[in-house]
């Protein structure tokens, strides 16, 4: 049972374009989401993470958006560059429970052309 | 600062062969992790230590055994590896607390013929 299905699987966009990528969970004892970021030959870094008390979060160019009625959460990439070009990761945790786990979306490779 | 160090970068083996890939991290954190990653499936716990001393099974434990040597170090074990365990293995940890990050190494990537 996937507990957070993200989409796209892919994504090109042209430079100055604004990528967005969508999660959606089921567990609503989650209320911790972040976004990692990975570039080829390397591990995921964490991005930005929201938690469901805020509809929006903004770091620099990076914006997660947060409904929590519909379960959904996204992330937005303001003037994407080049540079912006990986894969991002969706995940969710809770903090009762087995609180040390993440579960991660299957990701979405983002390319932005020059 | 090294963050988290996982040795080896590539391995090939054969099919039968065992091997133990192994990860180290200096920030003092409590709790451990290895994922696989495979094309498509994105990233899915193998097992997990929430501290020294302790292992959990995470979503695809099976064919592999774990060991938390001490805080510092968590390997990773397959006794006969199989083609299916073809993949890239990440160690990652982050202190215990449910919203601190996970810090990543870089991987290993694992080719079994």
């Amino acid at each position: 049972q996937q507990q957070v299905k993200q989409s796209p699987q892919s994504l090109i966009v042209q430079k100055g374009g604004i990528p967005i990528i969508n999660c959606a969970y089921e567990n609503t004892a989650f209320d911790y989401f972040p976004w990692y970021q990975q570039f080829p030959g390397k591990g995921p870094a964490l991005l930005i993470a929201i938690r469901p008390d805020v509809s929006e979060k903004k770091e620099g160019r990076f914006t997660i958006s947060f409904n929590k009625s519909a379960k959904q959460f996204s992330l937005h990439i303001m003037d994407s560059q080049p540079g912006d070009s990986a894969t991002y990761f969706c995940a969710a945790s809770m903090s009762g429970g087995s609180n040390y786990k993440l579960t991660f979306g299957k990701g979405t490779l983002l390319t932005v052309n020059p | 600062n090294a963050g988290v160090t996982q040795t080896p970068k590539f391995q090939v083996l054969k099919t039968g062969q065992s091997m133990t890939l192994q990860c180290a991290q200096d920030m003092n954190h409590n709790s451990m992790y290895w994922y696989r990653q495979d094309p498509g499936m994105g990233l899915r716990l193998i097992y997990y230590s929430a501290s020294e001393g302790t292992t959990d099974k995470g979503e695809v434990p099976n064919g592999y055994n774990v060991s938390r040597l001490n805080k510092r170090e968590f390997s990773l074990r397959l006794e006969s590896a199989a083609p299916s365990q073809t993949s890239v293995y990440f160690c990652a940890s982050k202190l215990g607390q449910y919203n601190s990050p996970l810090h990543f190494g870089n991987g290993t990537r694992l080719t079994v013929t």
